[in-house]
């Protein structure tokens, strides 16, 4: 099974500021990754796949990267709204998911 | 718009079964991949059950292979996830998904989630 590892657990930054989580995989799936992000009480929405392409809908300020093994989500600038849990998830071999990062207001 | 809406969780006892359904509308159920995430309590993400868009190819997570059973009904729209001998361990939200590219891949429609809580 292919494990995926998320850094930081919790990230507290102010609106405006620059966050970047990161998502790190057990073994190489080439660019096989997505982004969810998750708001209490409500189902994840997918954000970015295939490490790099943002899904419909979805603002500009989101970008993902990487490939291989380590992979980044960047928002550029943070508004009030995205702050919530991020979850990558990787579908080389099966289907598996990180552990989450919740981005928190500083 | 597309939309998934799930029903039939509830509260059973350990070793009960039970039926999930997921109605969808807004696309055509039949030229999509499905699949059943679940999340407990507090926790992360789990996925669960994938279907081929046809119905013939489905695969399980190792931990409800054997217990659960994905299936669809196209005249229904409907998919489907039939749940035995649950144990405490299955207690979570299930969310129905559609998969982007219509293989087992990346989700890109949820529904509000059904809970199931298996407890004595």
């Amino acid at each position: 099974e292919i494990v995926l590892t998320q850094s930081p657990g919790t990230l507290s930054l102010s609106p405006g500021e620059r966050a970047t989580l990161s998502c790190r995989a057990s073994q190489s799936i080439s660019t096989y990754l997505a982004w969810y992000q998750q708001k209490p009480g409500q189902a994840p929405r997918l954000l970015i796949y295939d490490a790099s392409n943002r899904a419909t809908g979805i603002p500009a300020r989101f970008s993902g990267s990487g490939s291989g093994t380590d992979f980044t989500l960047t928002i550029s600038s943070l508004e009030p709204e995205d702050f919530a849990i991020y979850y990558c998830q990787q579908r080389s071999s099966w289907i598996t998911f990180g552990q989450g990062t919740r981005l928190e207001i500083k | 718009q597309v939309q998934l809406v799930e029903s039939g969780g509830g509260v059973v006892q350990p070793g009960s079964s039970l039926r999930l359904s997921c109605v969808t509308s807004g696309f055509t159920l039949h030229t999509y991949a499905m699949d059943w995430v679940r999340q407990a309590p507090g926790k992360g993400l789990e996925w669960v059950a994938f279907i081929w868009y046809d119905g013939n190819k489905k695969k399980y997570a190792d931990s409800v292979r054997g217990r659960f059973t994905i299936s669809k009904d196209d005249s229904k729209n409907t998919l489907y996830l039939e749940m035995s001998s649950l144990r405490a361990e299955d207690t979570a939200v299930y969310y129905c998904a559609r998969d982007l590219y219509s293989s087992m891949d990346y989700f890109d429609s949820w529904g509000q989630g059904t809970l199931v809580t298996v407890s004595s």
